[in-house]
């Protein structure tokens, strides 16, 4: 199946500072990506959706100006979380759907660990 | 609300028994359900899929069977073994692959242990 990298696999960072994680399509176009939030033995929920070129779309609850995201190219999407607090310790997962292949399947990057501390 | 429910929470099964995940879901918009496994520190991996058009999948040991009137489907793991420990999540999406607008809704997850 097709591959999709996040980076980095986990972040510890300080309260108050900013963190960018990234999530990569390697070997496809990927003109939507996901990105998910799980905590501890929790499900995955969507955070927001993101389309290349244009503006994220964000679920109800979640803070935009928080979560910043960001999809310049058909490859490459980015989520910040800015001035990043305890509560915000997370697993962050994004996923990229493939299209234009006649496999349309969402895959899913190993993750983000996310500490605040 | 919760669009999608899952269970049992925990389950755990004897090698070589069969385990079973069971999910039932609210809105008949969805098209596309599919089942994931997640280990431990990593991102969830599709196990296999189903269409409400077709009653039953099976790809190996894994098997879906799906029930349109009832709106409810489950996973079937033949022959389970300690490899399959894992947290497996159902989903469902209202476009095929899990793409669309909405992205994939998950249930909460069941968290299976078998035993040697």
């Amino acid at each position: 199946g097709a591959v999709v990298s996040q980076h980095p696999s986990w972040v510890i960072c300080k309260s108050g500072t900013s963190v960018k994680i990234e999530c990569r399509s390697l070997d496809f176009q990927a003109t939507t990506m996901f990105w998910y939030r799980q905590f501890p033995k929790q499900s995955l929920m969507l955070m927001a959706t993101s389309n290349e070129g244009s503006k994220a779309t964000y679920e109800q609850g979640v803070e935009k100006d928080k979560f910043l995201i960001n999809h310049a190219s058909l490859t490459l999407s980015t989520l910040t979380v800015t001035s990043a607090h305890p509560e915000d310790s997370s697993f962050y997962i994004c996923s990229a759907y493939q299209t234009g292949t006649g496999n349309t399947e969402a895959f899913f990057g190993q993750g983000t660990r996310l500490t605040v501390v | 609300q919760q669009q999608v429910k899952q269970s049992p929470q925990s389950l755990i099964v004897q090698k070589g028994g069969i385990s079973i995940i069971n999910c039932a879901y609210e809105n008949t918009a969805f098209d596309y359900f599919p089942w994931y496994q997640q280990f431990p520190g990593k991102g969830p991996a599709l196990l296999i899929a189903i269409r409400p058009d077709v009653s039953e999948k099976k790809e190996g040991r894994f098997t879906i069977s799906f029930n349109k009137s009832a709106k409810q489907f489950s996973l079937h793991i033949m022959d389970s073994q300690p490899g399959d420990s894992a947290t497996y999540f159902c989903a469902a999406s209202k476009e095929w692959g899990g793409g669309g607008a909405d992205g994939l809704t998950f249930g909460k997850g069941t968290h299976l242990i078998i035993q040697p």
